[in-house]
C-alpha cells in the first residue's frame, strides 16, 4: 500500500518566496494533519482537517500560512511570503476518522530552507 | 488541554543494553498513549500504542510501554537494544473524546553505540 505522499522531498528557496508544500493522503483516511518540525520547537501541529473541511488552524503561527483540502486524496500548504524563520521539515500524515485512537500515518516530510 | 515532558533530550546506550526512555503527560481527562519512532529523513512511524486495558503494552521491533495512571507516566523500554534502534523517539497523548489531535513531546535522540 502506497503511505503518505509528500512532494517535494526538499525545497530551497529565496526569502519572499511563495512556497507549496503538497501531500497526497493514503487512500480511505479521511483526517488530515499538517506539522512542523524544528530543532527549537519539536513538532508542532499546524493544522488538520476531517473530510476535507480544517477542524483547527490555531496552530498556524500567522497569515503568512495558509492551508487547503480541496478533495479527499490531496491537500497543500502555502506560505506566501516565505522567510527564513520558516526554515523547518514540514510533515503530512494521515488516519481514519473515528476518534483520537486511530493511528496517525507521517509521511517522509518536505525539508525546506529559505534563505 | 494535554501536555507532555520527555525527561531526557538525548540517550546514549551501548548496544544489547537495556533502555528506558521516560516520558511523563499531564491531562485533566482520560488519555490515548502512543510512542513513535522517527529514522532519520523519515516521517513518525508507530511504535506502539495505550487505549485501554492491560497497563503493558508491547510494540514492534521489541519495544514495550507501561502506563501508570498514579504517576502519569508512560516509559518506553526495550530490554536489549540493537545498532538499528538508534533514532528519535516521540511520546504522544491525546484526549479519548472528540477530535482532539496528538500532542507530541519534543522527542528523546537514543544512540545505539558498538
Amino acid at each position: 500500500d502506497a503511505g503518505v505522499i509528500q512532494s517535494p522531498r526538499h525545497e530551497v528557496t529565496e526569502m519572499g518566496q511563495e512556497v507549496t508544500l503538497r501531500c497526497k493522503p493514503i487512500s480511505g483516511h479521511n483526517s488530515l494533519f499538517w506539522y512542523r518540525q524544528t530543532m527549537m520547537r519539536g513538532l508542532e501541529l499546524l493544522i488538520y482537517f476531517n473530510n476535507n473541511v480544517p477542524i483547527d488552524d490555531s496552530g498556524m503561527p500567522e497569515d503568512r500560512f495558509s492551508a487547503k483540502m480541496p478533495n479527499a486524496s490531496f491537500s497543500t500548504l502555502k506560505i506566501q511570503p516565505s522567510e527564513p524563520r520558516d526554515s523547518a521539515v514540514y510533515f503530512c500524515a494521515s488516519s481514519l476518522a473515528g476518534g483520537p485512537n486511530q493511528p496517525q500515518h507521517f509521511g517522509d516530510g518536505t525539508r525546506l530552507s529559505i534563505l | 488541554a494535554q501536555s507532555v515532558t520527555q525527561l531526557d533530550s538525548q540517550v546514549p546506550v551501548f548496544e544489547e543494553a537495556p533502555v528506558e526512555l521516560r516520558c511523563n503527560y499531564s491531562s485533566s481527562v482520560s488519555v490515548y498513549l502512543f510512542w513513535y519512532v522517527q529514522y532519520p529523513n523519515q516521517g513518525l512511524q508507530l511504535l506502539l500504542k495505550y487505549l485501554s486495558g492491560s497497563t503493558l503494552v508491547k510494540g514492534i521491533n521489541g519495544f514495550e510501554a507501561e502506563f501508570n495512571k498514579s504517576q502519569t507516566s508512560f516509559h518506553l523500554r526495550k530490554p536489549s537494544v540493537h545498532i538499528s534502534d538508534t533514532a528519535e523517539y516521540f511520546c504522544a497523548v491525546s484526549g479519548r473524546s472528540g477530535n482532539t489531535p496528538l500532542v507530541f513531546g519534543k522527542g528523546t535522540r537514543l544512540s545505539v553505540i558498538a
